[in-house]
């Protein structure tokens, strides 16, 4: 089974903080993504990248930064958390070859207090 | 992008089989349909694909008219563990980045006793 792995799954951070969001995948997939969920907006796209060290804008990069150093694994930055942060983020990957099925961790649940 | 258009919620009772309808008029001809299903607290979970008429996997089926303006995610007697919220999803099979994630609102089946 694909596994998507999302380094915590609760985080209480601090407003002025800069946080680090780690992702993982074992499935050699050239796509990652991060997205964050609000009740009543579903998902939308903070970021993705179709390869290592390259990057894509999706529909709410403000106040984010993303990396990716190696394939497998995919890094969402909060420069300088502030509480309109605080939501679900979700990671997923997925391959050149299967578009459209993505792979999605648990989720982290973060807070900024 | 096209847009889609689901129902908020429906209700079912276990046992029945439940189907979910999703409107995407602006469907282009390299558009795919890809239903996904969220339970609470978790990351979307793929349930199934397809370009045209019918798609059957162990899940769930999937029914596409000759016109592709809309789909119906059809689930088989669904039970207690089936209520979750369901997203359907347009998107070019010629985009190998998956910019086409764009997930709604979603419908929030909810499977009563």
């Amino acid at each position: 089974d694909v596994k998507v792995t999302q380094s915590s799954r609760y985080l209480v951070k601090r407003t002025g903080e800069k946080v680090f969001l780690e992702c993982v995948q074992d499935m050699d997939h050239e796509n990652m993504f991060w997205y964050r969920q609000d009740p009543g907006l579903g998902l939308r796209l903070i970021y993705f990248s179709y390869d290592v060290k390259m990057k894509e804008k999706g529909d709410i990069p403000e106040g984010y930064s993303v990396s990716r150093e190696k394939k497998e694994r995919f890094s969402l930055i909060l420069e300088s958390a502030s509480t309109n942060q605080t939501s679900m983020y979700l990671c997923a990957s997925s391959s050149t070859t299967r578009t459209g099925e993505a792979f999605f961790g648990q989720g982290t649940r973060l807070t900024v207090v | 992008l096209a847009k889609t258009t689901q129902p908020i919620s429906m209700d079912s009772y276990e046992g029945q089989e439940v189907n979910i309808t999703c409107s995407h008029n602006n469907i282009a001809t390299n558009d795919y349909i890809t239903w996904y299903q969220q339970f609470p607290s978790q990351g979307p979970r793929f349930i199934i694909q397809g370009y045209k008429t019918k798609v059957t996997n162990e899940v769930a089926s999937l029914f596409i008219p000759a016109d592709r303006k809309s789909s119906t995610l059809s689930l088989p007697r669904v039970s207690l563990s089936d209520t979750a919220v369901y997203y359907c999803l347009v998107g070019d099979m010629r985009d190998n980045y998956g910019q086409n994630f764009v997930f709604g609102p979603g419908t929030r089946l909810s499977v009563l006793p």
